[in-house]
């Protein structure tokens, strides 16, 4: 079945640092989106991809879409103390399932 | 504007009893789903529903049933809750290919 996976499962920065986390499926996604969840809370929607290769931008946040459609990342420049929280991607396949991947916790310190 | 509603928000459960967790949107969504999250592992599906009446098993759907009888409404069931079981559980709602909605979550604990 479809699997997502995601690396780091932690990230520890100082503020000002830069931090990717990736996303990789075992099969060919329609799409990808990205989630955050700050602690105690729900995930919450940032962004989805579509198209193959596509690349997104959020202020500090770069989003992208592999070429295959199988793999993702996110990127956030000079971190901030309110980036702390889990970063999701989720997938959806054939069937419609949304699928989440494992998760990067990130740490920022002050 | 409420979103997505679940109830309860926390519930404390003896091995073997059972309960319904309720998933409540008011977006007119056709798609609901349900997740499970536990430390280190993400938020992994239950079960789907792509429409009233209709549901799929998702990545983890052993001890739970659903049922959707009605378009607004995605109920988890546990029929003899496990301590495996405690975990914190979370409702989406979307419309085709679009952002999922998330309740607050449900902290569901099996003793």
């Amino acid at each position: 079945g479809q699997q997502v996976m995601q690396i780091p499962q932690y990230q520890h920065v100082q503020e000002g640092e830069d931090f990717t986390t990736y996303c990789n499926s075992s099969t060919t996604l329609s799409n990808i989106q990205w989630y955050k969840q700050r602690p105690g809370g729900h995930p919450v929607f940032l962004i989805q991809l579509v198209k193959s290769g596509e690349v997104k931008k959020q202020k500090r946040l770069t989003f992208q879409f592999g070429e295959a459609k199988k793999n993702s990342s996110l990127h956030i420049t000079a971190t901030q103390t309110t980036d702390v929280g889990t970063y999701f991607c989720a997938g959806r396949g054939a069937t419609n399932k949304l699928i989440f991947g494992t998760g990067t916790l990130l740490a920022v310190q002050p | 504007n409420a979103g997505v509603t679940q109830t309860p928000k926390f519930r404390v459960l003896k091995t073997g009893q059972s309960m319904t967790l309720l998933c409540a949107q008011d977006m007119n969504h056709e798609y609901m789903y349900w997740y499970r999250q536990d430390p280190g592992m993400g938020l992994r599906l239950i079960h789907y529903s792509v429409g009233e009446g209709t549901t799929a098993k998702g990545e983890v759907p052993d001890g739970y049933n659903v049922s959707r009888l009605k378009k607004q409404n995605f109920l988890l069931g546990l029929e003899s809750a496990a301590p495996s079981q405690t975990s914190v559980y979370f409702c989406a709602s979307t419309r085709r290919n679009t952002e999922a909605f998330f309740g607050q979550g449900t902290r569901l604990t099996v003793v």
